[in-house]
């Protein structure tokens, strides 16, 4: 179970697109549509973005889409806007009832 | 509504055993299409799945803790309890729980979190 890699840092402009990438393995982004996305604001508790790769909650801006192609799974955020500024997490289902996140990315918004 | 609410000791030491528990709302830990996670984050660093326990009753551990930690749930209070034995200071670090729906393992909504400081 090693952790989900995403880069440590993105940044985009207000109003531009940005994409936070999270690559696995085989054995569990690539094997299985279980992906999810966190967005978690300092000192909070992280908040579902997106599941099942793509889908997303009632309530969650459709700013935020989510993709997957063999290991990597995508979280895009168009429009950016301030509010936007945080920390993302992916999380993927491993095989066997296990789970793994990945390591984390801090948004900047400029 | 559905809540989650994580309480636990803020402190424990070195080799001590640490015991969280986790009291759901809005929703029954009998449920078949539900269960509770328990997630970690230490300070300044990333999510740490650490285990799950599902409806019923069976469990499952993050690979690398599962000697330390114990999960288990007392449905009629609500209730899931983590144990860690052994703490060391690395595990300082502010301890979620979460719900999970198995159609699509997805982890919402998570409990406010607590965090525990392991110090002598």
């Amino acid at each position: 179970q090693s952790a989900l890699t995403q880069p440590a840092s993105v940044s985009g402009s207000p109003g531009q697109s940005i994409t936070i990438s999270c690559t696995g393995t085989s054995s569990d982004v690539g094997s299985y549509n279980f992906v999810s996305w966190y967005q978690q604001h300092p000192g909070k508790a992280p908040k579902l973005m997106i599941s099942e790769v793509s889908k997303r909650p009632s309530g969650v801006s459709n700013r935020f889409s989510g993709s997957k192609s063999g290991n990597t799974a995508s979280l895009t955020i168009s429009g950016l806007q301030a509010e936007d500024e945080s920390n993302y997490y992916c999380c993927s289902y491993a095989g066997r009832s296990t789970w793994v996140f990945g390591g984390g990315t801090k948004l900047t918004v400029l | 509504q559905v809540t989650l609410k994580e309480s636990g000791p803020v402190m424990v030491k070195p080799t001590e055993t640490l015991t969280l528990t986790c009291t759901v709302s809005g929703f029954s830990l009998s449920n078949a299409r539900m269960g509770v996670s328990w997630i970690r984050q230490p300070p300044g660093k990333a999510l740490e799945w650490l285990a799950h326990i599902f409806s019923n009753d069976e469990k499952s551990y993050s690979t690398s803790l599962k000697s330390r930690l114990t999960i288990s749930k007392d449905t009629s209070k609500s209730q899931v309890v983590l144990n860690m034995t052994n703490m060391d200071p690395v595990d300082t670090a502010t301890y979620y729980c979460a719900r999970m729906t198995y159609y699509d393992f997805r982890l919402d909504p998570w409990g406010q979190g607590t965090l525990v400081t392991v110090s002598s």
